[in-house]
């Protein structure tokens, strides 16, 4: 069955500095997500994508956050000075329709841990 | 008003059990509705989708009340592998989001 993977699997960065996080979504998938989960709490939802620009994003998404698709096959969350709050479990999704007409597909996320 | 609600357990059941976790929502114009299963530090994985007129796949049942805003999920025949938190998750179109509620774990004894 089709996955959607994601690397690395821990990232452990300084406060303060950048951090790439990288996604291959479902081949034929259209429709792109990012979410995180910060210990003991809720998934929540950062950003989606589609067509090369993003369609919808939450108030966590500020301006310390970006998202690409450098190339056809990978989806990429940038996040430009982490802050200790960043720490958390970031999820990459994807799905062939828009979310709600058809499930997400979830990676088995990347761990972030802010120092 | 938390945007999807969930009582957030531990609910332990014995083996063979029939448990169920309820769902409720606020937002009356969202439109899809779906279960998620979490194991402990992975990722969410689709269990079912949940349609207005309720559906079963295998021992799950799901079922859609909307006057109400509530989704329930049915296991039947609890086995020790169904122990892991279950993630309801609304979708409407005005958000374009999905919202998760913080999930109901599940502990089956043997």
């Amino acid at each position: 069955e089709p996955e959607v993977t994601q690397t690395p699997s821990h990232q452990v960065t300084q406060m303060g500095q950048e951090v790439i996080l990288r996604c291959v979504p479902i081949s034929n998938h259209l429709y792109f997500y990012w979410y995180r989960q910060i210990l003991g709490q809720k998934v929540e939802f950062l950003v989606s994508f589609y067509n090369n620009e993003i369609s919808e994003k939450s108030e966590i998404f500020d301006d310390q956050f970006s998202v690409e698709r450098p190339d056809g096959s990978n989806f990429t969350l940038k996040i430009r000075s982490t802050k200790l709050e960043d720490s958390a479990m970031y999820f990459c999704a994807s799905s062939e329709l828009r979310a709600g007409s058809q499930p997400q597909h979830f990676g088995d996320g990347t761990r972030l841990s802010i120092l | 008003r938390k945007e999807v609600e969930q009582d957030p357990g531990p609910f332990n059941v014995p083996e063979g059990a029939t448990v169920a976790f309820n769902c409720t929502y606020s937002n009356s114009a969202s439109q899809s509705f779906f279960w998620y299963r979490q194991d402990c530090r992975k990722e969410p994985k689709l269990l079912m989708s949940v349609y207005s007129s309720g559906n079963e796949d295998g021992r799950f049942t799901a079922q859609l009340n909307r006057a109400s805003q509530y989704i329930s999920l049915l296991i039947r025949d609890s086995k020790l592998s169904d122990s892991a938190t279950y993630l309801c998750v609304a979708f409407s179109s005005n958000t374009g989001k999905l919202i998760f509620g913080q999930g109901t774990t599940l502990q089956v004894k043997p």
